[in-house]
């Protein structure tokens, strides 16, 4: 069964300490692994879609990275405006039902 | 910059009541899908179509039917609702398939009482 978990669920950080958050993922026929950021009320909205091994995406404080079993997204320096809620979701090769989602981790950054 | 828009934004119903979320898009998306997430779990594919005229049965459609007769919009129907359909939805759209960003509306919060 294709799988996506995401740790820790929750993330506590003071302004300025790194961490990073995993995305483990156990699906046939990835064709993309992709990390999403979600404020509460809203809807989740796109950060990094990352195709192969060994390949690194970064904008601003956030990068990301993926293995042949995870992607991690590591946040250097954080502000509070970097709290949310932060999925990753594994793209397949099949028709139509193309997405798994993670159940994402909750990040509180306190200044 | 529309993109995925849904109506309404929050909905109180009564068990047995039945209604619409709308979905529209103005990215001229093919693929159009509706999910909901519920409280520590990831989002769940309900419905999604790869084209106007043509849908299809995602992992938790019971309850539930869309329709697509533009490829612009998606409406969610809820038959005979049930506390179980208390959730918050979302409708998406993306332009393929497989590897292709997907792109979210804002999400509809319904409770079912």
């Amino acid at each position: 069964e294709d799988q996506v978990t995401q740790s820790p669920e929750a993330l506590r950080l003071q302004e300025g300490e790194s961490s990073s958050l995993n995305c483990s993922y156990t699906v046939s026929g990835l064709r993309g692994l992709f990390w999403y950021r979600q404020d509460p009320g809203k809807g989740p909205e796109f950060l990094f879609t990352l195709y192969s091994a060994g390949e690194e995406k970064e904008k601003e404080r956030l990068k990301a990275t993926l293995t042949k079993k995870e992607s991690f997204l590591h946040i250097t320096a954080p502000k509070p405006e970097d709290s949310a809620t932060y999925l990753c979701a594994a793209s397949l090769d099949n028709y139509g039902q193309n997405f798994v989602f993670g159940p994402g981790t909750r990040l509180s950054v306190l200044p | 910059n529309a993109g995925v828009t849904q109506t309404p934004k929050f909905r109180i119903l009564k068990i047995g009541q039945s209604m619409t979320l709308q979905c529209t898009q103005d990215m001229n998306h093919n693929y159009m899908y509706w999910y909901r997430q519920d409280p520590g779990m990831g989002l769940k594919l309900i419905y999604y179509s790869v084209g106007a005229g043509i849908t299809d049965k995602g992992e938790v459609p019971n309850g539930y039917n869309v329709s697509r007769s533009t490829t612009e919009d998606f409406p969610l129907r809820l038959e005979l609702a049930a506390p179980s359909q208390t959730s918050v939805y979302f409708c998406a759209s993306s332009r393929l398939s497989s590897g292709n960003t997907i792109y979210f509306g804002e999400g509809s919060w319904l409770t079912v009482v």
